[in-house]
């Protein structure tokens, strides 16, 4: 069964500073991984998907970059913003199901 | 409506009650599915549609979770006499496309079941 692992779990930090989260995923035999935000009672949004033939995507102060074969993606924000603040969760495609970390808490301070 | 809508978005069952949650995806969209989110944890994948199809209910955690999609369009997941353990969120997701991989998901924001 695919797990997948989320360092850190929770992440606090002054606003302006560029940050990294980190995802693990066992088996590397995935479509494709993608990344989600979470605000508190709600449901997740889409924030990018990379397919499994591409090394990253990025959309607008996001990067994601992938690495198939050692099993580890990474979600950088450039110059947080309060507004940043929120569960970010990565998810490995490995057919219909998405198999999902238990997410990075994330807090941007004024 | 033009995402996918839950309702209800809050439930309070009594142990051993029965509870309907319901699902209404994206317009067009043929793929569903339904996962469950404990406090603190990520999704876990409960079961998938195609259409009216349900190619897939592995995650389906007991024989007291049913779920059905029978016109292909809204679903209903349904929990049997209900245990504490049942209580989550669960959220529905939908995408255009049927087959494997699904590709991008649309969620609802969940319906949020307390069983006391």
């Amino acid at each position: 069964k695919q797990e997948v692992t989320q360092i850190p779990a929770a992440l606090s930090v002054p606003e302006g500073e560029n940050l990294v989260l980190n995802c693990s995923f066992t088996d590397s035999a995935i479509y494709n991984l993608q990344w989600f935000r979470q605000d508190p009672g709600k449901g997740l949004t889409s924030l990018l998907l990379i397919q499994s033939s591409q090394r990253e995507q990025t959309s607008g102060r996001l990067n994601a970059s992938l690495d198939k074969s050692s099993g580890r993606s990474t979600l950088y924000i450039a110059a947080s913003q309060p507004g940043d603040s929120a569960t970010y969760l990565c998810a490995a495609d490995s057919g219909y199901a998405l198999n999902f970390g238990k997410g990075t808490s994330l807090l941007v301070t004024p | 409506g033009a995402g996918v809508s839950q309702s209800p978005r809050y439930k309070v069952a009594k142990r051993g009650q029965d509870v309907a949650l319901r699902c209404d995806p994206i317009s067009g969209h043929v793929s569903l599915f339904w996962y469950q989110q404990a406090l603190g944890q990520g999704p876990e994948f409960l079961t998938y549609f195609q259409n009216e199809a349900q190619l897939d209910k592995s995650g389906l955690p007991s024989d007291r979770f049913f779920a059905e999609r029978p016109e292909g369009s809204v679903s209903t997941l349904k929990i049997q006499r209900t245990q504490q353990e049942d209580s989550a969120v669960y959220l529905c997701a939908s995408s255009l496309s049927g087959g494997r991989p699904p590709g991008e998901l649309f969620f609802g924001e969940g319906s949020r079941l307390t069983v006391l």
